[in-house]
């Protein structure tokens, strides 16, 4: 029950830069703060950016989080093969009273 | 270092209850909010529930006639427990550290099947 859309893939070459959109509503973005994960399938997910920008200690700054209104945004930089992995936004829909999180997005490097 | 590990069975039948425990190090569980989160295979992340350090719990409406979770503050654990699961239930199952999460295990495999 994905209430956040994703776009299901985003591709570019090493050294390029991709963002990931994540479109929500009133009740979850327009109103709460967004994290991102980035998941290699059978690890813990790891936290990227929490608080719509922020960054854990560790996280490289090639990756930047931004909001706009319903909408955030992830964005990698300096792309590297060890990116490749799927990314999530999540935050709390203040309507439904859970977690919510994006459909996902599969960054390919190519 | 905080770490998060999912323990429990990885086959449940139908009509069962499916119940794990997530084992944290490095955190106690009675200083934060921790969750349990589940992916159905080839699916998107859905949110299960909350505890407080405290107890108190939250669960997402579309799951909250069916989930318990609690905490075990003894051995540092919390537990989800699942009833009258379905192959709908089949998932990977994280518990992970606050409401949004800044720590997760690496997950665990339940699939309900006779």
């Amino acid at each position: 029950q994905s209430v956040l859309t994703q776009p299901p893939s985003v591709s570019a070459a090493p050294g390029q830069k991709v963002t990931i959109s994540c479109s929500g509503s009133s009740s979850n973005i327009g109103k709460n703060y967004v994290s991102w994960y980035q998941h290699l399938p059978g690890t813990a997910p790891k936290l990227l950016i929490y608080d719509n920008n922020k960054r854990p200690s560790g996280i490289p700054d090639r990756f930047s989080g931004s909001n706009s209104g319903t909408s955030a945004t992830l964005g990698i930089t300096g792309l590297q093969t060890g990116d490749e992995a799927d990314y999530y936004c999540g935050t709390w829909d203040s309507s439904l009273s859970v977690g919510v999180f994006g459909t996902g997005t599969k960054v390919t490097v190519l | 270092q905080v770490q998060l590990q999912e323990s429990g069975p990885g086959l449940v039948k139908p009509s069962e209850t499916l119940s794990l425990t997530c084992t944290v190090s490095g955190a106690s569980i009675t200083s934060y909010y921790w969750t349990w989160i589940r992916q159905p295979p080839g699916k998107g992340l859905e949110w299960i529930g909350e505890i407080s350090y405290s107890g108190s719990t939250k669960y997402n409406p579309s799951l909250k006639s069916r989930v318990t979770i609690s905490l075990d503050t003894s051995y540092n654990q919390l537990s989800l427990k699942l009833n009258s699961v379905t192959a709908a239930d089949t998932a990977v199952y994280y518990c992970a550290r606050n409401n949004l999460p800044d720590y997760w295990g690496q997950g665990t495999l339940v699939t309900v099947s006779s």
